[in-house]
């Protein structure tokens, strides 16, 4: 059972561009909503994240937006540089960091 | 700070053979995952420890994986039968607490044949 769902599965964006990825989810629970960007060959890693009690958070060129009502939230890459070129993945969870459910991964393509 | 460590970095085995994967946390993490993720999906959680104790395992499929973390800092996962569909790469990660980013190795990526 997929608790995020994460769209789209591909993503191919010019340099300079405004990459959108987007995330629904279905448990209310959910209280911890993070963002992991994962290169070829190595492990997740920690882009930013967001609780409920914000509506968006932003760190650099990473930004978060989150809507409570409609169960969504995505992530934003301001200014998109072909380094940024990367698998991302939503996730959530209840009580903190542990639990983790993913969504899918989405490809993002930065070209020069 | 050294990150997390894993070995191999690949396998390759045969169905119904026998593999195991090690993971050393960052110093002075308490809590400890192992996740699989296949080609394409997101990581999926397999067992959490909290120091040497299991804490979650809900997802473990217990009648051919198995985990242990013995004194609470090194930890093994072992596939004994491998099966075609557990081909995918064994992510481990720690964090400080529960309630703490999780840090993740850069993966063992097993191949069934």
């Amino acid at each position: 059972q997929q608790q995020v769902k994460q769209s789209p599965q591909s993503l191919i964006v010019q340099k300079g561009g405004i990459p959108i990825i987007n995330c629904a989810y279905e448990n209310t629970a959910f209280d911890y909503f993070p963002w992991y960007q994962q290169f070829p060959g190595k492990g997740p890693a920690l882009l930013i994240a967001i609780r409920p009690d914000v509506s968006e958070k932003k760190e650099g060129r990473f930004t978060i937006s989150f809507n409570k009502s409609a169960k969504q939230f995505s992530l934003h890459i301001m200014d998109s540089q072909p380094g940024d070129s990367a698998t991302y993945f939503c996730a959530a969870s209840q009580g903190g960091s542990e639990k983790l459910v993913f969504g899918k991964g989405t490809k993002l393509t930065v070209n020069p | 700070e050294a990150g997390v460590a894993q070995s191999p970095r690949y396998k390759i085995i045969e169905k119904r053979q026998s593999v195991a994967f090690w993971c050393n946390p960052i110093s002075g993490h308490a809590t400890l995952y192992w996740y699989q993720q296949i080609l394409g999906q997101g990581p999926k959680l397999l067992i959490q420890f909290q120091n040497n104790g299991v804490v979650d395992d809900s997802q473990l499929p217990k009648d051919r994986f198995s985990a242990e973390r013995l004194k609470g800092v090194d930890s093994t996962l072992k596939i004994q039968p491998a099966k075609l569909e557990d081909s995918a790469v064994y992510l481990c990660a720690s964090s400080r607490t529960s309630l703490h980013e999780q840090y993740f190795g850069p993966g063992t990526r097993l191949t069934v044949t």
